[in-house]
C-alpha cells in the first residue's frame, strides 16, 4: 500500500463546477497534512494546511479525518486557472520532518 | 516571505559528466534542506535530507556516492549528480525547512542527460 494515495485523474470539469479530491495515508501517527498545487514543469506550491477541525480559504475547503486517515480538498466555483495537479502531502513524523507526497490528482477545468 | 533560489533551471549534459545543482535560502536560515526527484507523471520522491554542518541522510535506494550533497552553510545546499547517465534525467527539487516558514521549495532543475 502506498504511504499517501490519491486518484491520479484526470478530472475534467466545466468552469464553475465544484470538485472534490480525496487522499488516504497509511501512517496513523502522521502529524501534519497539506495540499500543494503543482503546475506542469514547476515546483509544488503550498495551497493550504489541513486541520482536524477543517479549514477554508476562499473557494477551497480542506478536511481531515484522522480516524479514517483520510484528507479531502473541495474546490468551489472552479476557474480555468485552477487547472493543475493537486498533491496530498503528509508529514509522517518519526523525526526528520520529512514530507511524503502523493502522486497527485490532475484537474482540468474547461470552458 | 521565504524564498529558495535553485539553479540552474535546466541543464543538458553528456553521459559521464557531473552536474551541480545549488539551492540557496535568500531571506532565512535553512536548518534542514531536502532534495527530491520527480519523474514524469510520478510524485516527488525524497532522495536525502541534509542538515547544516553534518552528513546528509539518504533514503533507501539512493546512492550517496552518486548523489553528493553538501550543506556547508545555513543558506546553501548543493546536490552533485556524478557520472550522470540518461536514467538520471529527471526534475530535481530542493526544499528548505525553517521553524518560522515551514517548507519552501526551489523552482526545480530539469536535468537531461544525453
Amino acid at each position: 500500500r502506498k504511504e499517501v494515495e490519491q486518484d491520479p485523474g484526470p478530472f475534467n470539469v466545466p468552469e464553475g463546477a465544484t470538485v472534490a479530491f480525496n487522499c488516504t495515508y497509511s501512517n496513523s501517527a502522521s502529524q501534519s497534512f497539506f495540499w500543494y498545487r503543482q503546475d506542469c514543469r514547476k515546483e509544488p506550491k503550498l495551497l493550504m494546511s489541513v486541520y482536524s477541525s477543517g479549514n477554508e480559504d476562499g473557494r477551497f475547503t480542506a478536511q481531515l479525518n484522522r480516524a479514517s486517515q483520510y484528507i479531502s480538498l473541495l474546490i468551489r466555483d472552479s476557474k480555468l486557472s485552477d487547472s493543475a495537479t493537486y498533491l496530498c502531502v503528509v508529514n509522517m513524523g518519526g523525526g526528520g520532518n520529512k514530507l511524503t507526497f502523493g502522486t497527485g490528482t490532475q484537474l482540468k477545468v474547461e470552458l | 516571505g521565504a524564498v529558495v533560489s535553485q539553479h540552474p533551471s535546466w541543464v543538458i549534459c553528456k553521459s559521464g559528466t557531473s552536474v551541480k545543482i545549488e539551492c540557496r535560502s535568500l531571506d532565512f536560515q535553512a536548518t534542514t534542506m531536502f532534495w527530491y526527484r520527480q519523474f514524469p507523471k510520478q510524485s516527488l520522491m525524497l532522495m536525502a535530507t541534509s542538515n547544516e554542518g553534518s552528513k546528509a541522510t539518504y533514503e533507501q535506494g539512493v546512492e550517496k556516492d552518486k548523489f553528493l550533497i553538501n550543506h556547508a552553510s545555513l543558506t546553501l545546499s548543493t546536490l552533485t549528480v556524478t557520472s550522470a547517465h540518461p536514467e538520471d534525467s529527471s526534475f530535481y527539487i530542493c526544499s528548505a525547512r525553517n521553524r518560522n516558514y515551514g517548507y519552501t521549495f526551489g523552482s526545480g532543475t530539469r536535468l537531461t542527460v544525453v
